[in-house]
């Protein structure tokens, strides 16, 4: 079975600290996704990578970045989070040729207080 | 305007009842069309790409409307099991773009 994994499940930061999501997967996937998960607006792509170093930008990449120095792990950071950045965090991963099949992690709830 | 669209619902059906979802998408560019179900507080899994000929995986049947931009996702017999929230989604270049999602409640 395919696994991917985030670091938390829950996490409380303060506005204006630095965080970092990881996530890694097992299953030697090309693509790494990183989304947000909101009432109503569903799931926002923030930022994704199809290689090592590679990343591209999302709908919503305000606010974070990304790095991807292995190919099983892509870690979502929030250079100074605020509270709009509350949200459910979904890591997702697929390879190059059945990009229709995301494997998803469990999420990670994250406020900002 | 949203790239990918659907009623959110609830959609609140008895057991055996049949259910169709309909999504619309507005990138005309889209390559490949999918339905995901999210079971409450867990991560959305495939469970259908949409083909443009029609497709059936048992109780379940997904057709695309390529003219009308519009992706459909049909349940028959419907199961206490199929309760979950199910985003239909559209994808390019890699990408995936979903929609918010429709709520749907089996009823004993």
């Amino acid at each position: 079975d395919v696994k991917v994994t985030q670091s938390s499940r829950y996490l409380v930061k303060r506005t204006g600290e630095k965080v970092f999501l990881e996530c890694v997967q097992d299953m030697d996937h090309e693509n790494m996704f990183w989304y947000r998960q909101d009432p109503g607006l569903g799931l926002r792509l923030i930022y994704f990578s199809y290689d090592v170093k590679m990343k591209e930008k999302g709908d919503i990449p305000e606010g974070y970045s990304v790095s991807r120095e292995k190919k099983e792990r892509f870690s979502l950071i929030l250079e100074s989070a605020s509270t709009n950045q509350t949200s459910m965090y979904l890591c997702a991963s697929s390879t190059s040729s059945s990009y229709n099949e995301q494997f998803f992690g469990p999420g990670t709830r994250l406020t900002v207080l | 305007r949203k790239e990918v669209e659907q009623d959110p619902g609830p959609f609140n059906v008895p057991e055996g009842a049949t259910v169709a979802f309909n999504c619309t998408y507005s990138n005309s560019a889209s390559q490949s069309f999918f339905w995901y179900r999210q079971d409450c507080r867990k991560e959305p899994k495939l469970l259908m790409s949409v083909y443009s000929s029609g497709n059936e995986d048992g109780r379940f049947t997904a057709q695309l409307n390529r003219a009308s931009q519009y992706i459909s996702l049909l349940i028959r017999d419907s199961k206490l099991s199929d309760s979950a929230t199910y985003l239909c989604g559209s994808g390019s270049a890699r990408q995936l773009t979903f929609g918010s999602g429709t709520q749907l409640t089996v009823l004993p």
